[in-house]
């Protein structure tokens, strides 16, 4: 049960690179979600999907871009890194569209990237 | 003012003690609730949702008030692997969107 995996695990890029983080789930969730999660703040949603070529903005999207061709695959891509984008991302599914953890569907996160950009 | 707030602790307790702490969140919409344990440079995950009538989960209570807007953890008989961030998470429109607090960070020692 590979369950929901994250590459890569950890990288450091220099400001201005463009760099991408994939996500691939292995139970066919419908929806996916790509968080940050930095010193002092909760997790902060900046992308979700909730199916294969449908996506929305979260709270902090901006230098962000996704796609969702395939509904395994999550990838987010930062366009042109800044320092401020070094963060932890975790990506995350849910299993159902009905009404999500009000109805005990768990969102299950993967164990994170850490990225720097210098 | 952010959505969800949490003492950041940290809570140093010795083992087999009782452990509390509160977050509140600002909108009185908010319609789920949950808690979520970190553990260091690990994912959330899970600990347990939390009912408008209070729950139980082995050693863990949680309970909503909803006209203070505020929900509550307690860790009764704490363990030294209860050690971790708990993460007090809220659901406001129903939907996918999760708010999450900052965590409360707890420190069980022998």
């Amino acid at each position: 049960d590979a369950g929901i995996t994250q590459s890569p695990r950890y990288k450091i890029t220099e400001t201005g690179r463009q760099v991408t983080l994939m996500c691939h789930q292995t139970w066919s969730h419908s929806y996916m979600f790509w968080y940050r999660q930095d010193l002092g703040h909760g997790l902060r949603l900046i992308y979700y999907s909730a199916a294969a070529d449908i996506t929305d903005k979260g709270e902090v999207p901006d230098g962000y871009v996704v796609s969702r061709s395939k509904t395994e695959n999550f990838p987010l891509t930062l366009e042109s890194a800044t320092r401020s984008q070094t963060s932890v991302y975790f990506c995350a599914s849910s299993e159902s569209r009905d009404r999500a953890p009000s109805s005990g569907n768990t969102i299950y996160f993967g164990e994170g990237s850490w990225l720097t950009v210098v | 003012r952010k959505e969800v707030e949490q003492d950041p602790g940290p809570f140093n307790v010795p083992e087999g003690a009782t452990v509390a702490f509160n977050c509140t969140y600002s909108n009185s919409a908010s319609q789920s609730f949950f808690w979520y344990r970190q553990d260091c440079r690990k994912e959330p995950k899970l600990l347990m949702s939390v009912y408008s009538s209070g729950n139980e989960d082995g050693r863990f209570t949680a309970q909503l008030n909803r006209a203070s807007q505020y929900i509550s953890l307690l860790i009764r008989d704490s363990k030294l692997s209860d050690s971790a961030t708990y993460l007090c998470v809220v659901n406001i429109d129903d939907d996918y969107k999760l708010s999450f607090g900052a965590g409360t960070t707890v420190t069980v020692r022998a």
